[in-house]
Order: structure tokens, then sequence, then C-alpha cells
């Protein structure tokens, strides 16, 4: 495996269904992003962990669960979702966190849908 | 706020046909602008990472280049492999995204 890969690549959950979303990094980074992507919005950063450690909560609603037991993997645990959660959720990685002009890269991303 | 705004929503051009994408961009401090490229269903592809205005560069039938307001990512002959969408975003803190131009290069 080479990048950043995620698992599932889609995925349907109900509303009351706990599910989660896996990404691993194979590039060396220490510093780990989950986005979400909705139809005709920007990209919105949700968290960020940098050696581990979470960095940044942007406002995200607490039924959404990050988790980074080390550098190379990151987990999104979700429960009790809205169909409004439906979107294409993307894994990213950088060398570090904050550092100037350092590089996302970017997972394919895992396509959710909430029924 | 950092705020990114990218024009126009959606080009189509014929295969050979040369233009321009435009990111403007409002922000305390640029620390760095970066274009992507984004094919359907999959995750965003970094091209460029600019810093200062005046800075340029290139790769294969794309060129970005940067001023204190805007950057411009010019395709030169298209072909219909370029069609995707393509991001723009400026680092200050964290990364703030543009909503994408979806470019079609119609053979």
């Amino acid at each position: 495996e080479t990048g950043v890969t995620q698992t599932p690549r889609h995925l349907v959950m109900g509303m009351t269904n706990k599910k989660s979303l896996k990404c691993e990094q194979h590039l060396g980074h220490n510093a780990m992003y989950w986005y979400k992507q909705s139809a005709k919005k920007p990209l919105e950063l949700m968290f960020v962990y940098n050696f581990k450690e979470q960095t940044e909560n942007n406002s995200v609603p607490s039924r959404f669960s990050p988790e980074c037991p080390n550098s190379s993997h990151l987990f999104l645990h979700l429960h009790t979702l809205q169909p409004e959660d439906s979107a294409l959720y993307l894994c990213a990685s950088s060398q570090r966190q904050g550092e100037a002009g350092l590089e996302q890269y970017f997972g394919p991303g895992t396509r959710l849908t909430v029924t | 706020e950092d705020q990114v705004t990218q024009s126009p929503e959606a080009l189509r051009l014929q295969e050979g046909e040369s233009s321009s994408l435009n990111c403007s961009y409002t922000v305390s401090g640029l620390r760095g602008l970066f274009w992507y490229r984004q094919d359907p269903g999959k995750g965003p592809e970094f091209l460029f990472t600019l810093y200062s205005a005046g800075e340029e560069k290139e790769k294969e039938r794309l060129k970005a280049t940067l001023t204190k307001k805007e950057s411009f990512l010019h395709i030169t002959a298209p072909k219909p492999e370029d069609s995707a969408t393509y991001l723009c975003a400026v680092q200050a803190g964290r990364l703030t995204f543009g909503e994408g131009t979806q470019l079609t290069v119609n053979p």
C-alpha cells in the first residue's frame, strides 16, 4: 500500500447505527486530518492530530468521535448520525501540522450515506 | 476570517483550447497557496505550492502563478484527461479551501 488509504470506500448506515471509518497513511507523516466534503461546499476541516495529539476540533458535533492510536492510523467513530451528515469524508496527512507550505496528501475518501 | 473564491464554477473547453482558472483570496499572513486536482469519487491530488507573489510553477500543461490577491492556474492545450475539479487552498494557520472549478475538456 502507498499513500493514504481509507476504508470502507462506501458506507450506508441508519441513524441509530454505530460505525467507524479507518484511515492509514504510509508516508511517514506525523499529522493527520479529517475533512467533510459536501456537494457544492468547500472542504470543511473537522479534526487535526499532530504526533498523535488532537490539536483542532472545528466545532464538530459529538456524534463524530476521532481516535488516533499512532501517527499512521486515524479513525472516525460515528453514532446516531443525521441525514445531513451524508457526505464524502476525507482523510489527509502531512509531515507536521502548521509548518508553512507543507502540503497535505489525501486518501480516496469514504462516501457516507445516512438513511 | 480567511476567504477563498474560485471562478468560474464550471468551465467547458475544447481540446487544445487554452484558458485560466482564478483563485482570489483574503488571508492574514499567507504561508502558502496550494492547488489540487480532484477526480470524481476520489480524494484531492496535490499539484503545486506557491509561497510568494511573483512565483510560478509548471507541471506538464499546467502553470500556476501567484499575486498578492489571487492565483491563476493556466491550462495550455488541454486534453480530455485534464477534466477534473481544481481546488485552491490558502494556508494561514489551517488550510482554507475554495469551492473549486469543475473543468470539462471535450475531444
